[in-house]
């Protein structure tokens, strides 16, 4: 079944523990992004990726690294995490010019 | 300064009427546009899409007209189902660019 996995799907953390969300997609797309959805703000793009090894800012990247060394995986790394970045967060990847593809979510709760 | 606009919050319909959600934008570079569905605790399904070269894209229930005068695109969907309650995105893009999202109207389609 095509789909993008997200790993974990909740967590709950403090204040400069550094974490790391996993994001793997099983369609060999080219392009994968991060979106952060928080309330009355749409989803907002932190980075994303046009192939392996060519990574961007997206609208949002301040407090986050992002890293693509194969073409399935893009994992999301935050170094010192920090409240204003619990939010739920979104891993998408397409082919071309064709839609996105979202992963489940995973809700981040930074305390 | 946001790009793509939903300025409905929220829309709720009878079943079997039509939904109108609408969603203006202001880059003018933006070439491609697409509506996503969004369901609680899962991640966003693409829905429809439309080229800036056509005003008009149907597909079963869903249409999406596109005013690139007005700078502003519009989802029907005829007859809403109760299925169909769920929160909406509208999307748009350069070519092969990074996507901006609105912030998403809330449908509410009662039985």
């Amino acid at each position: 079944e095509a789909q993008v996995t997200q790993n974990p799907r909740y967590l709950i953390t403090v204040t400069g523990k550094k974490l790391t969300v996993t994001c793997s997609q099983n369609m060999n797309h080219e392009y994968m992004s991060w979106y952060r959805q928080d309330p009355g703000l749409g989803l907002r793009q932190i980075y994303y990726s046009m192939n392996v090894e060519v990574t961007d800012k997206g609208d949002v990247p301040e407090g986050y690294k992002v890293s693509r060394k194969e073409k399935r995986n893009f994992p999301l790394i935050l170094e010192s995490p920090s409240p204003n970045q619990t939010s739920l967060y979104f891993c998408a990847s397409r082919k071309g010019s064709t839609e996105q593809f979202f992963g489940p979510g995973t809700r981040l709760t930074v305390l | 300064d946001q790009q793509v606009k939903q300025n409905s919050p929220s829309l709720s319909v009878q079943e079997g009427r039509i939904s109108i959600l609408n969603c203006d934008y202001t880059n003018s570079m933006f070439d491609y546009f697409l509506w996503y569905k969004k369901y609680p605790a899962e991640g966003p399904t693409f829905l429809i899409s439309i080229s800036s070269i056509k005003d008009k894209n149907e597909d079963g229930r869903f249409t999406v007209f596109l005013n690139k005068s007005a700078k502003h695109l519009s989802l029907h969907i005829v007859p809403s189902q109760p299925g169909d309650s769920a929160v909406y995105f509208c999307a748009a893009r350069q070519g092969a660019g990074k996507s901006t999202f609105g912030d998403g109207t809330t449908l509410t389609v009662k039985p």
